[in-house]
């Protein structure tokens, strides 16, 4: 099974800050990557998806970028509504994982 | 506007089972696959089960395989997960998920429902 490595595991930053989430797979997963922003008690939200598809509806702050094994989510300015956990997702031979999770803090 | 109700959770013992159900709104459920996630307390998103939209296809996680049963009733645009053998580490808020129609991910999510396996 691919496995997926989230890094880091938190993140502080402050608001205006530049984020970085990195995504790293265990094997070749083409493009088949999304990414998805979860707050607590709610539902994951998708945000990015074929590895730098923006979702509809979702601010142009956040991007992705990658293909292969190494995939990153990158917010260029962090907003307070921001603060979150990321997580990436795979998909492969009809089964599909997520990261471990990235948790984004206010510093 | 799309929208995805889980019901079904609730306090089960071990080896106990449980339906979980989804009811759609708001698109055409007939035409899209459908997804079960869930979420251990405190802990990451787990891929469950996934049904194409007329059930020809239907895939397990290995953790839940055997025990598990995804179904859905285009007629009635609802989604269902049967859990038998429940274990403690099946604790989890489950969420039902629509697959998108441009790609292999998860477009919509459900609020989710909370199963506790406990004696």
């Amino acid at each position: 099974d691919i496995q997926m490595t989230q890094s880091p595991s938190t993140l502080s930053a402050s608001v205006g800050d530049r984020v970085t989430i990195t995504c790293r797979a265990s094997q070749s997963i083409s493009s088949w990557l999304a990414w998805y922003q979860q707050k607590p008690g709610k539902a994951p939200k998708l945000l990015i998806y074929k590895a730098s598809s923006l979702e509809s509806g979702v601010p142009s702050r956040f991007s992705g970028s990658g293909s292969g094994t190494e995939f990153t989510l990158t917010i260029s300015s962090l907003q307070p509504d921001d603060f979150a956990t990321y997580y990436c997702q795979q998909y492969n031979s009809y089964t599909w994982t997520f990261g471990q999770g990235t948790k984004v803090e206010i510093k | 506007e799309v929208q995805l109700v889980e019901s079904g959770g609730g306090l089960v013992k071990p080896g106990g089972s449980l339906r979980l159900s989804c009811a759609a709104s708001g698109f055409t459920f007939s035409s899209y696959s459908m997804n079960w996630v869930r979420q251990a307390p405190g802990k990451g998103l787990e891929w469950v089960s996934s049904i194409s939209s007329s059930s020809s296809y239907i895939y397990y996680a290995d953790s839940v395989k055997g025990r598990f049963t995804i179904s859905r009733d285009n007629a009635k645009n609802s989604l269902y997960l049967q859990m038998n053998s429940l274990r403690a580490e099946d604790t989890a808020v489950y969420y039902c998920a629509r697959g998108s129609s441009t790609g292999p991910h998860f477009d919509y999510w459900g609020q989710g429902t909370l199963v506790t396996v406990s004696s």
